[in-house]
């Protein structure tokens, strides 16, 4: 069984701070991973993935991860946040299933 | 521009009745999910298909039905054993299941549908 973890499940942040939002992983097939960003009342989209190659993935909206296969982990990044960038995200892990597993989510509070 | 819909975005219902929500996607994307969203729960997977005329159900499926008669459209009936369904859907979509690569687990969602029981 694979499982995701997303530590935090808020993080209050000043407008200019870096940020991270943690995830870790669990599973025994090949791991591909991703991260959603979700605004009030909308849909998921797709900010950053992991498919292979380079552990150093960036995204939309100056965000990057880092995949780490040793402590199974795949944290989300951004060096200077934006008040626009409030919103719901969420890791989720796609392995032996073609349907991916969904962490719970990290509520990314950004305060002027 | 290719997209998932769904509609409409805000539904009440009053109980005891059965409600449909609308899911169409021109991706041309094999598979097609729905999930359930309740504050601090993440995603709940309710129903897939992976192709027409075949769908399983999900971790959730009880009080839910839904047909896949055409690709690109996946609709989801929430009826009245459904005892609490007050909550966000999302409809999403995958590229063929039976791809190798990881690119079969990314999903596209849709902007959701809000449903409220009155």
């Amino acid at each position: 069984a694979q499982s995701v973890t997303q530590l935090d499940s808020q993080v209050p942040v000043f407008e200019e701070a870096p940020v991270e939002l943690r995830c870790n992983y669990s599973s025994s097939v090949s791991v591909y991973l991703f991260w959603y960003v979700q605004y009030p009342n909308q849909g998921l989209q797709l900010l950053l993935k992991y498919l292979s190659g380079s552990t150093l993935v960036k995204g939309i909206n100056g965000f990057e991860a880092e995949f780490n296969k040793s402590q199974t982990s795949f944290h989300l990044r951004k060096p200077s946040v934006h008040i626009s960038d409030t919103a719901e995200y969420f890791c989720a892990l796609g392995g032996g299933s073609y349907i991916p597993t969904f962490g719970r989510g990290t509520s990314l509070i950004v305060h002027p | 521009d290719g997209g998932i819909t769904q509609s409409p975005k805000y539904l009440f219902r009053k109980e005891g009745q059965n409600v449909t929500l609308s899911c169409e996607q021109n991706l041309n994307h094999d598979a097609m999910y729905w999930y359930r969203q309740d504050p601090g729960q993440g995603l709940r997977l309710i129903y897939y298909s992976q192709i027409v005329n075949d769908f399983q159900k999900g971790d959730i499926a009880e009080g839910y039905s839904v047909s896949r008669e055409k690709k690109e459209s996946f609709p989801l009936t929430v009826t009245s054993a459904q005892k609490n369904p007050t909550a966000f859907y999302l409809c999403a979509s995958s590229i063929k299941p039976a791809l190798t690569s990881g690119s079969r687990h990314e999903q596209f969602f849709g902007p959701g549908t809000r449903l409220t029981v009155l």
